[in-house]
Order: structure tokens, then C-alpha cells, then sequence
């Protein structure tokens, strides 16, 4: 069964500094997704990876797929506050079919 | 291009009770799917339709769930009669092979359903 393991689970950080959430999975997969949620709003996807070696950014935000660690990072640089929100990453074994979620990672930027 | 809705956004039903959730994909979109969140913890998948057909229900929890998509396009997930276990919330999520044949899925805002 596929395992996603995400940490922290909770992370608050200083306008201005830089850090980076861990995303691991258990099994062989080479499809990861990262999707960012605000308070009672949808799930909003950030990065599709889907190779390994896989580097996308957009703006603070940088996200990589090491499908031999199986591992995923997504790395925030000089963070502000509307960054905060919870950050969930999602593989999938097979194209179209379940994702299986990290637990999430709670975001909060303070000023 | 309307993105995927959810009716209603929350409910709260008391144990026993029945409550039926609704989830419009986004048009033209063959591939749904339900998870859902139980506070504090994972998002787990319930299922997945294609078109009218379910094509994986592994991650429905007992038989007192019964998701339909009549005619492949909005689908229904019927809790009956509800637990308070059940309390969380659902989301709908659509997809659609991409031009590298990868399928994002598109996510919907969620119901709240809590039971007391």
C-alpha cells in the first residue's frame, strides 16, 4: 500500500526566511503533485512532476522530484505572508486513477 | 471554463439521519473522483467514476455510502443513514488526460458535512 509521509506538519516562519517541506512515498512512482489549499477553498495545484530529476518554480515557490529517494521537496524562498495556507503533496501509481495524500503541512507566515 | 462545484458547501445532519452530496465536474471531464478529509488527518480517496462507471470504489469506508453519476456527468454520494465518524469533509475532484497523457485532477471547494 502507498505510504506519503509529509513534514513538517506544521511550520511557521518569519517574513523573509527560506524553508523547505518534505513530501516521502513509499513505493515506485514518478507522478507527484503538489496543491496548495486557503481556509475553505479548493484544493489549488502548484506543480505537476512527473519525471525524475523534475524542477518547477513559480515565483517563492520551487518544487523537485527525486523518484529514486522518492522523495519530493518544495522549497519556499524569502517567505510572505500570503504564502501562508496548507500545502498538501499527492502521488499516483497509475495515470488517472487515486491519489494518495501527505497529511498536510500548515503554513503560517508571520511579519 | 467553471471549475468543479459542490453542493452544499456544509452541512450538519444529526446521527442517522441521511444527507446526499452533489459534485458538478468540470465539463467534459470523464474522470471523478470523491476523497475525503476527516479533521486532522489525510485526504483519502473514496472513489472513481469513469464516465457513469466505477472504476475503483476501494476507498469507501461501508455500505452505508452509494455514490451514482447517472448519465456520466454530476455525481451524488448518499450517506445513510449517517455516523458521527462520518463527519468531515468531502471533495470532488475531475480530470482529463493532458496532451503529455498525464491526468490533473481539479479539485472542488469541499462539503463540510458534520454529524451530531
Amino acid at each position: 500500500e502507498l505510504k506519503v509521509e509529509q513534514n513538517p506538519l506544521f511550520l511557521s516562519m518569519q517574513e523573509g526566511k527560506n524553508y523547505t517541506i518534505y513530501c516521502n512515498y513509499s513505493t515506485t512512482s514518478d507522478r507527484l503533485y503538489w496543491y496548495r489549499q486557503d481556509p475553505g477553498k479548493s484544493l489549488e495545484s502548484l506543480f505537476v512532476l512527473l519525471s525524475n530529476g523534475a524542477v518547477k518554480q513559480e515565483g517563492r515557490l520551487m518544487a523537485s522530484l527525486d523518484t529514486k529517494a522518492r522523495l519530493s521537496t518544495l522549497h519556499i524562498t524569502a517567505a510572505v505572508h500570503d504564502l501562508s495556507a496548507t500545502y498538501f503533496c499527492a502521488v499516483d501509481m497509475e495515470y488517472g486513477n487515486k491519489l494518495v495524500f501527505g497529511a498536510g503541512t500548515i503554513l503560517r507566515v508571520k511579519s | 471554463e467553471a471549475g468543479v462545484t459542490q453542493f452544499p458547501s456544509h452541512s450538519v445532519i444529526e446521527k442517522g439521519q441521511t444527507v446526499t452530496l452533489r459534485c458538478d465536474p468540470i465539463s467534459g471531464h470523464d474522470n471523478l473522483y470523491w476523497y475525503r478529509r476527516v479533521m486532522g488527518k489525510e485526504i483519502k480517496f473514496l472513489l472513481h467514476f469513469v464516465k457513469e462507471s466505477k472504476q475503483d470504489e476501494s476507498g469507501m469506508p461501508n455500505n452505508r455510502f452509494l455514490a451514482e453519476r447517472t448519465g456520466g456527468t454530476y455525481s451524488t454520494l448518499k450517506v445513510q443513514p449517517a455516523e458521527l465518524e462520518d463527519s468531515g469533509v468531502y471533495f470532488c475532484a475531475s480530470s482529463h488526460p493532458s496532451g503529455t497523457g498525464h491526468y490533473e485532477q481539479y479539485f472542488g471547494p469541499g462539503t463540510r458535512l458534520t454529524v451530531t
